[in-house]
C-alpha cells in the first residue's frame, strides 16, 4: 500500500544533529498529522495541519517543528534531540468533509528514530 | 479528557481460538470508534470503524467489533484466530463534534501455529 509514504524508513542521530523527517501523501486529502509512538504507551498527537495550516499543537517541544508545504507533503524537522525523543515517527491523513467525526485516518509506515 | 483503555496488554491464544479484545472509553458525547491493526513491520491498518446504524460493524479479516453505548465499549472479536493475526491492535475514540483521534495503548497478540 502506498497511500502514505514516510521516509526516511530508520534515522540514527546524535543530540546535536539536525534532520527532517518526511510525508508524502497520494490519497488527495486535506489533513495531515504526526504522531509519535513510544513502546508500551498510546500514539501521541503531536501536530495536526488542515488545509495546510497548522490546527493543533499538542504541547511538543520547540525541537520539533513542524512545516507543511502543501496538501500532499509533511516534514517534521529535528534539532537538538534528546534520547528519550527516540520512538517511531508515524504521519497520517485524512479527509476532513465537514461531516462531524467522519473522517478516518490513514497512517504511514513511521520512521524509526534513534537518538544517540 | 477523552481516554481509551484496552484491559488485555498481551493475549496469546492458539490457532483456531476465539478472540475477544475489551476496549472501553470515557466520553459522554457521541463518538467514533476505530480498530487498528499493526502487523510486525508494518504500518497501522484500519481493520473497522463504527459511525452510526448497526452496532455490530463486520471489517476486513473476518473481524468484527460491537458498539454498546451503555458500556461504553467497542469490544473487537474474531470467532477463528489464524497465525498471520499476530499483530498488535489499537482501539481510537474520536468525538463527533470534532478534536483528536484519541488511542488506547494497544493489545499484542500473539497466536501460536
Amino acid at each position: 500500500e502506498t497511500g502514505v509514504t514516510q521516509t526516511p524508513r530508520h534515522l540514527v542521530m546524535g543530540m546535536t544533529n539536525k534532520k527532517s523527517l518526511k510525508c508524502e501523501q497520494h490519497l488527495g486529502h486535506n489533513a495531515m498529522y504526526w504522531y509519535k509512538q513510544s513502546a508500551k504507551k498510546p500514539l501521541e498527537l503531536m501536530f495536526v495541519y488542515s488545509l495546510e495550516e497548522r490546527v493543533e499543537n499538542n504541547s511538543v517541544p520547540s525541537r520539533f517543528s513542524p512545516e507543511c508545504p502543501n496538501s500532499s507533503h509533511l516534514f517534521l524537522h529535528l534539532h537538538t534531540l534528546q534520547p528519550e525523543d527516540s520512538a517511531l515517527y508515524l504521519c497520517a491523513s485524512s479527509q476532513e468533509s465537514g461531516l462531524a467525526g467522519s473522517d478516518t485516518q490513514y497512517f504511514g509506515p513511521g520512521t524509526r528514530l534513534t537518538v544517540l | 479528557a477523552q481516554s481509551v483503555s484496552q484491559h488485555n496488554h498481551h493475549v496469546i491464544l492458539s490457532e483456531a481460538a476465539s478472540l475477544e479484545l475489551g476496549c472501553n472509553y470515557s466520553y459522554g458525547g457521541t463518538v467514533n470508534l476505530f480498530w487498528y491493526v499493526q502487523y510486525p513491520g508494518q504500518h497501522l491498518q484500519l481493520l473497522l470503524k463504527y459511525f452510526s446504524g448497526d452496532p455490530l460493524v463486520k471489517g476486513i479479516k473476518g473481524f468484527e467489533a460491537e458498539f454498546i453505548k451503555s458500556k461504553f465499549s467497542f469490544n473487537l472479536r474474531k470467532p477463528s484466530v489464524q497465525w498471520s493475526d499476530t499483530a498488535e491492535y489499537f482501539c481510537a475514540v474520536k468525538s463527533i463534534q470534532g478534536g483528536k483521534l484519541i488511542f488506547g495503548q494497544g493489545t499484542e497478540l500473539s497466536v501460536k501455529p
